[in-house]
């Protein structure tokens, strides 16, 4: 199985600054069709995950821009350029080239 | 809109099973596969298995390979998965998602989710 690891696990930042998280593999998620399978999932609390990134860097429909996935291979990034209140919960990058998709242990975002 | 909703919270004893559906709404059944995840209490996400609504062909996670059936009921746009010989580590939110699968890319990804179902496992 792919293994994922995310880091850190927890973040606390203020509002308006960025946050960075990170998502290493330990095999390399990019595709012979050179799409890198990786997706960005975020739970908010007390609610189910919802897709936010996909092949490493395109946003789901209704993502806004300040939210943004980069990466290649075996090491992804997921920014948020200004946090908002809205933001906190668990952030998850899952692998989706290959079953089982397996995801990372996931990042908690806290608000200062 | 498109919505997935599943059955209520259960309690079973160690041994037992469970059964879980997921009823879909809002889209052609059919048209896209649905997965099953777990959330364990440690918030860790375990993708379980998924089937394809068209032609009933599923893929397990081998690690619930045996104990883990996921069908469906085209008729009722409703999904199951059930898991036998629960044991306290089963303890978790089950989760079913639908794919969405792009041809071009090959890109998989979960754009609907159930609201989740609590199964506790306890002597």
């Amino acid at each position: 199985d792919i293994v994922m690891t995310q880091s850190p696990l927890s973040l606390s930042v203020s509002p308006g600054e960025p946050a960075f998280i990170s998502c290493r593999s330990n095999q390399s998620l990019l595709h012979t069709n050179l799409y890198n399978h990786l997706d960005w999932y975020l739970q908010k609390p007390g609610q189910s995950p919802q897709l936010l990134i996909f092949l490493g860097s395109d946003r789901a429909s209704g993502v806004p821009e300040r939210i943004s996935g980069s990466g290649s291979g075996t090491d992804f990034t997921l920014k948020i350029s200004r946090v908002e209140a809205g933001d906190v919960g668990i952030y998850y990058c899952m692998q989706a080239l290959r079953t089982p998709y397996t995801f990372g242990q996931g990042t908690k975002l806290e608000i200062k | 809109q498109v919505q997935l909703v599943q059955s209520g919270a259960e309690v079973k004893r160690p041994g037992a099973s469970v059964k879980v559906s997921c009823k879909a709404s809002g889209y052609s059944f059919t048209t896209h596969a649905i997965h099953w995840v777990r959330q364990t209490p440690g918030q860790r996400l375990e993708w379980m298995g998924w089937i394809s609504v068209e032609n009933g062909n599923t893929k397990y996670s081998e690690r619930f390979q045996g104990r883990v059936t996921i069908t469906r009921d085209t008729s009722a746009t409703t999904a199951y998965m059930e898991v036998i010989n629960l044991t306290s580590e089963d303890t978790a939110v089950y989760y079913c998602a639908r794919e969405n699968y792009d041809f071009w890319s090959g890109s998989v990804t979960f754009d609907f989710w159930g609201q989740g179902t609590l199964v506790t496992v306890s002597s």
